[in-house]
């Protein structure tokens, strides 16, 4: 089946950038998606089809999608950002969903 | 404003059969292209995505788990029901549904889950 692969982890400082990637085999030709979970509580959707923002999430939170990669961009970085980050995509192939293992985001 | 919410036991014994219960508001799954999945999370783990039923009854599943996975709707109740066979103590996790739109392949909003322990 289709992989997602992203780094256990990432950190970052207060008003810095944070990128967290996530690898698949010709990752750019499909949409990836990225939520943002934080403890006890239920995904939240901050980035779909590659680079599109919903309602409510904020600018500093942008996607890219090229190639094998796909990264989440977190621009000005708060504390409130700390939090466990999952890419997802749809295996057209095997017509199923897959998530990535998730980066977990330590602001320092 | 779309609301999902999952309900369900919070304690199975091994061997016994979950049934899970997403009850929605604020959409319809009679809406074209719009679908319900559920998605699981073992404590301390990854998302994993279980099945996905579409409004026209279309139905997906996790090729790992097909065997063991059954979801259905009930569109008069604004329902979407998953039950899971020969559950096992690895299966313990939160259980969350969501929902599909109809224009992209995320799952735009989230029920709040609930923590199914399988233990005997």
């Amino acid at each position: 089946s289709y992989v997602l692969t992203q780094p256990p982890s990432v950190s970052v400082a207060p008003g810095q950038t944070a990128w967290i990637t996530c690898g698949g085999n010709n990752i750019g030709s499909k949409s990836v998606h990225w939520y943002q979970q934080k403890p006890g509580q239920a995904p939240v959707l901050v980035v779909n089809d590659d680079s599109d923002r919903p309602s409510g999430i904020p600018e500093r939170f942008s996607g890219s999608n090229s190639g094998n990669t796909a990264t989440l961009t977190i621009t000005r970085v708060e504390a409130g950002d700390e939090a466990d980050y999952y890419c997802q995509v749809w295996d057209t192939r095997r017509d199923h969903y897959v998530f990535g293992i998730g980066t977990k985001v330590t602001v320092l | 404003q779309i609301t999902l919410k999952e309900s369900g036991p919070t304690l199975v014994k091994p061997t016994q059969t979950l049934t899970l219960t997403c009850t929605f508001s604020g959409f319809s799954l009679k809406t074209d292209r719009v679908a319900v999945g559920w998605i699981r999370q073992p404590p301390g783990k990854a998302l994993e995505w279980l099945a996905l039923i579409y409004w026209d009854d279309d139905k997906r599943y996790s090729p790992s788990l097909r065997r063991r996975l059954s979801i259905s709707k009930d569109t008069s109740k604004n329902q979407v029901v998953l039950t899971v066979t020969n559950m096992d103590p690895v299966d313990t996790a939160t259980y969350y549904c969501a929902h599909f739109p109809s224009t992209s392949t995320d799952f735009d909003y989230w029920g709040q889950g609930t923590l199914v322990t399988v233990s005997s």
